[in-house]
């Protein structure tokens, strides 16, 4: 079975400071796809990035970075220097190549308020 | 501005009314999926279609019909709900459901039943 476990359910901060998310994931399958989604109030999941199992390099976007390490099974998600419009619920998520291919497999999610 | 569009926002109908959700994408996207979403839960797929067959559905109960018209659209029908069928239901598309193709989410439509 696969899953994706998250185990901060809500983290507050205030403005500036850097703050990491953390995932923990569980799949037999060897290929696999390791995604993080942003959902703000207005309701929308907006897709933030995705990682291929065999792409160990981790990711900067602007303030966003993504550690991937596979000996642990870890996706973790750091903000440098947050801001307000941060605050949302961030979702990890894991799909397999083979097993459940069809499912994309969601943790409980991370509530993220950022306070002025 | 998302590129999965879904309608209605907001839905408000009684246990015996008839009603439909749409979701449209025009993004070439061959796989689309119905989630269900409770407060502070995360996403519960439905259904999912793939090339307009119907491929997974979550034992979802029969009050709750799914339809794909066209490569570009996905319904659902929703008969007879109940008050914990109260919930945000939201569309998805991807390329393919294969693959590591990224689900694309529209805004959802929050649904109450009385």
């Amino acid at each position: 079975a696969q899953k994706v476990t998250q185990a901060q359910t809500e983290i507050s901060v205030v403005e500036k400071e850097d703050v990491t998310l953390d995932c923990v994931y569980e799949t037999r399958d060897t290929t696999y796809y390791l995604f993080w989604y942003k959902q703000p109030p207005s309701g929308e999941l907006v897709f933030l990035i995705r990682r291929n199992s065999f792409d160990e390099q981790n990711e900067i976007s602007g303030r966003y970075s993504w550690n991937f390490q596979k000996s642990t099974s870890s996706f973790n998600f750091t903000i440098t220097a947050s801001q307000v419009v941060d605050s949302a619920v961030y979702f990890c998520a894991l799909k397999g190549a083979f097993q459940g291919a069809q499912k994309l497999v969601f943790g409980q999610g991370t509530r993220l308020t950022i306070n002025p | 501005d998302t590129e999965v569009t879904q309608t209605p926002k907001h839905l408000v109908m009684g246990m015996t009314n008839k009603k439909s959700l749409k979701c449209e994408q025009h993004m070439g996207h061959r796989a689309m999926y119905w989630y269900k979403q409770k407060a502070k839960k995360p996403p519960e797929l439905m259904f999912v279609y793939s090339y307009e067959k119907l491929s997974i559905n979550e034992s979802v109960p029969s009050r709750f019909s799914p339809e794909c018209p066209n490569s570009s659209l996905l319904n659902l029908h929703l008969h007879a709900l109940q008050p914990e069928d109260s919930a945000l239901y939201l569309c998805a598309s991807s390329q393919d459901w294969r693959g590591n193709q990224p689900q694309h989410f529209g805004d959802g439509t929050r649904l109450s039943i009385l």
